[in-house]
């Protein structure tokens, strides 16, 4: 079993709506989950921590996560093309020398 | 600050060639991190060093891939020989803690071995 998993997508939203991001991880143990926004051929870049369980907003973006159910999700509203990309989920585990692990990735394409 | 600096941007090589790639952090912080993107496996930690001492390098593939950390502003990931399956992009990140999600990324090398 795969420890991070996303669906590869592409995902395409019509612009303005709602776009949902799912990740689901294996380690029952994980203790901080991180989305990461990358642009075709540029680095990632965070855009969302949570560690808790429930939901986590910060301005049109909204991390939920459901430690019970090992899910952790990403809404972006009013989606603009701007918001075109790929999304990586990540997680660590409880000890802080874990290392980040990361999904592959979610393409995320908002339709004009 | 310029942020972390990678090179060269691309890389094209032959196979059993030795590869090079440079990062240049931020200045002041103390934790670098090399990793891997492909497509296959996304991506993937390959080592990282607090204070220019490798701490974890688990992530390295095998024996072909090395990095070094000579002083504080600059590191080095090597391959070599060099094979196909090691076309990927390979990025460059550092931090002022050992806070993975804060750490800033370089552009990335993206390194095509034929």
């Amino acid at each position: 079993q795969k420890e991070v998993e996303q669906n590869s997508g592409p995902l395409s939203v019509p612009e303005g709506a709602i776009a949902s991001l799912n990740c689901t991880y294996s380690d029952r143990g994980s203790q901080s989950f991180f989305w990461y926004r990358q642009y075709s051929g540029k680095s990632p870049e965070l855009i969302m921590s949570i560690y808790s369980n429930g939901d986590k907003e910060d301005g049109r973006f909204t991390a939920q996560l459901n430690k019970a159910s090992q899910y952790v999700s990403l809404l972006i509203r009013d989606s603009q093309p701007s918001d075109s990309a790929t999304y990586l989920c990540a997680v660590i585990k409880e000890n802080r020398d874990d290392k980040i692990i990361f999904g592959k990735g979610t393409r995320l394409h908002i339709l004009p | 600050d310029a942020g972390v600096i990678q090179s060269p941007r691309h890389e094209v090589t032959e196979m059993g060639q030795e590869v090079t790639l440079r990062c240049k952090p931020i200045s002041g912080h103390d934790y670098l991190f090399w990793y891997r993107q492909t497509m296959m496996r996304g991506l993937e930690l390959l080592i990282y060093f607090n204070n220019n001492v490798p701490i974890d390098d688990s992530g390295m593939p095998e024996d072909r891939f090395s990095a070094k950390m000579p002083n504080a502003s600059f590191s080095t990931l090597k391959i070599q020989p060099s094979e196909p399956r090691d076309s990927a992009v390979y990025f460059c990140a550092s931090s002022s803690t050992l806070s993975w999600a804060e750490a800033f990324f370089g552009q990335g090398t993206r390194l095509t071995v034929v």
